[in-house]
């Protein structure tokens, strides 16, 4: 049971757009930045976003991220089939002194 | 190039010990936070340790590896270490080495090694 609630799965057709959600608490999200990562398969995690809503360099404009309350969102616009992989958000809980991660979102791209 | 290179995994059987290796490259290693991350199979990330940058003074770890793991580093030798000790059928995961981003106001992790296999299992 992860710290972090993220939906198992989204989908959508190539071309549209799509939003994957994190929930989480005061004592993480509610207080902490919050960060998104790309898995492709067989990959390593790649850094899509951090500190809620900036990009690293090298990045598309087609990711952006945002946080309000104790929830955070991963938006993908313009979808390619390229985009379907494993989406985590992840922040640090002050509660628990550990950085904690959401459950994982498999992106298909239909 | 930030490179990060680990090594170390294999096939161990509970109770066993296991020394994970880290080798930083592209980089000023001793100016950097950096963390271990595993993956059980099929399952999703789970951060395991932290260890801050300089002579590392501030460490923290994941409950669930609290008391059995040990990370450390060797800034001379550019290198980032997890001491896995009475290991567990649970602890089997692809353990990953991941550098804290800087410039960042939340903790992150900017680059990642390919990871290691460490499998547990009699």
């Amino acid at each position: 049971q992860s710290v972090l609630t993220q939906p198992p799965s989204v989908s959508a057709a190539p071309g549209q757009k799509v939003t994957v959600s994190c929930s989480g608490s005061s004592s993480n999200i509610g207080n902490n930045y919050v960060s998104w990562y790309q898995q492709l398969p067989g990959t390593a995690p790649k850094l899509l976003i951090y500190d809620n809503n900036k990009r690293p360099s090298g990045i598309p404009d087609r990711f952006s991220g945002s946080k309000s309350g104790t929830s955070a969102t991963l938006g993908i616009t313009g979808l390619q089939t390229g985009d379907e992989a494993d989406y985590y958000c992840g922040t640090w809980d002050g509660s628990l002194s550990a950085v904690v991660f959401g459950g994982g979102t498999k992106l298909t791209v239909l | 190039e930030v490179q990060l290179v680990e090594s170390g995994g294999g096939l161990i059987q509970p109770g066993g010990s296991l020394r994970l290796s880290c080798a930083a490259s592209g980089f000023t290693f001793s100016s950097y936070s950096m963390n271990w991350v595993r993956q059980a199979p099929g399952k999703g990330l789970e951060w395991v340790s932290y260890i801050s940058t300089g002579s590392g003074t501030t460490i923290y770890y994941a409950d669930s590896v609290k008391g059995r793991f040990t990370i450390s580093r060797d800034n001379a030798k550019n290198s980032l270490y997890l001491q896995m000790n009475s290991l567990r059928a649970e602890d089997t995961a692809v353990y990953y080495c991941a550098r804290v981003k800087a410039a960042a106001d939340g903790t992150c992790f900017d680059y990642w090694g390919q990871g290691t296999l460490v499998t547990v299992s009699s």
